[in-house]
């Protein structure tokens, strides 16, 4: 069964900072992984994913991801942050069993 | 194209209620997963339909059932709820099997 660690739960950072979150996976087979963002009471935005091909991914607002299969990691990265990148992330791992599945979550807290 | 959308946003139901929560696709999807959201198990997966049929069903009583109608719409119900089950009540659609998942907002379903 596939499984995801988000090792930190809460990172604070400045505002212009840069910002990265962790994420390891485990599965057996080539994986479909995902980060979504939410911000209170919301549902998940996709930030970003990778399927296949190029291991450094870019995303919306900013956001890339680096796929290095030799360390199961899918780490999410962004160069300056901005007060309204406040918000937990989630990596996900996706599956041929048509579910996702989700790690903890990071909190993100941005500080003037 | 209008996201996934969710009805109700909100509820409140007594413990031994039962509750239908809606789930509307985007346009051109066939497939639509629920996930429970809460504070101490984080996000899990409930179950996932594709045209009209049950592929995959996570690790929850058989109190929670679903089901998904020709037009590709779908409905979760919790019987008997209990106090644990208060939680925000995710649902997302895809293409196919393999594709990205949409998130709608969520029902927040609170159990007094």
């Amino acid at each position: 069964a596939q499984s995801v660690t988000q090792p930190d739960i809460h990172i604070t950072v400045s505002e212009g900072a840069s910002l990265e979150l962790r994420c390891n996976y485990s599965y057996g087979a080539t994986p479909y992984l995902f980060w979504y963002v939410q911000s209170p009471g919301q549902g998940l935005q996709l930030l970003l994913k990778y399927f296949s091909g190029d291991t450094l991914v870019q995303g919306i607002k900013g956001f890339e991801a680096e796929f290095k299969r030799s360390q199961s990691s899918f780490n999410l990265r962004k160069p300056s942050v901005h007060w309204s990148d406040a918000a937990e992330y989630f990596c996900a791992v996706g599956s041929n069993d048509y579910k996702l599945s989700f790690g903890a979550g990071t909190t993100v807290t941005v500080r003037a | 194209k209008a996201g996934v959308t969710q009805t109700p946003r909100y509820l409140i139901k007594t413990r031994g209620q039962q509750v239908t929560l809606s789930c509307s696709p985007i346009s051109g999807h066939r497939s639509v997963s629920w996930y429970q959201q809460t504070p101490g198990q984080g996000l899990q997966f409930l179950f996932e339909y594709f045209s009209e049929t049950q592929r995959n069903k996570g690790n929850f009583p058989g109190r929670f059932s679903g089901r998904q109608f020709s037009n590709s719409r779908s409905e979760m119900n919790v019987s008997t709820l209990e106090l644990g089950d208060s939680a925000l009540y995710l649902c997302a659609s895809k293409v196919a099997a393999t594709d990205t998942q949409y998130f709608g907002p969520g029902t927040r379903l609170t159990v007094l």
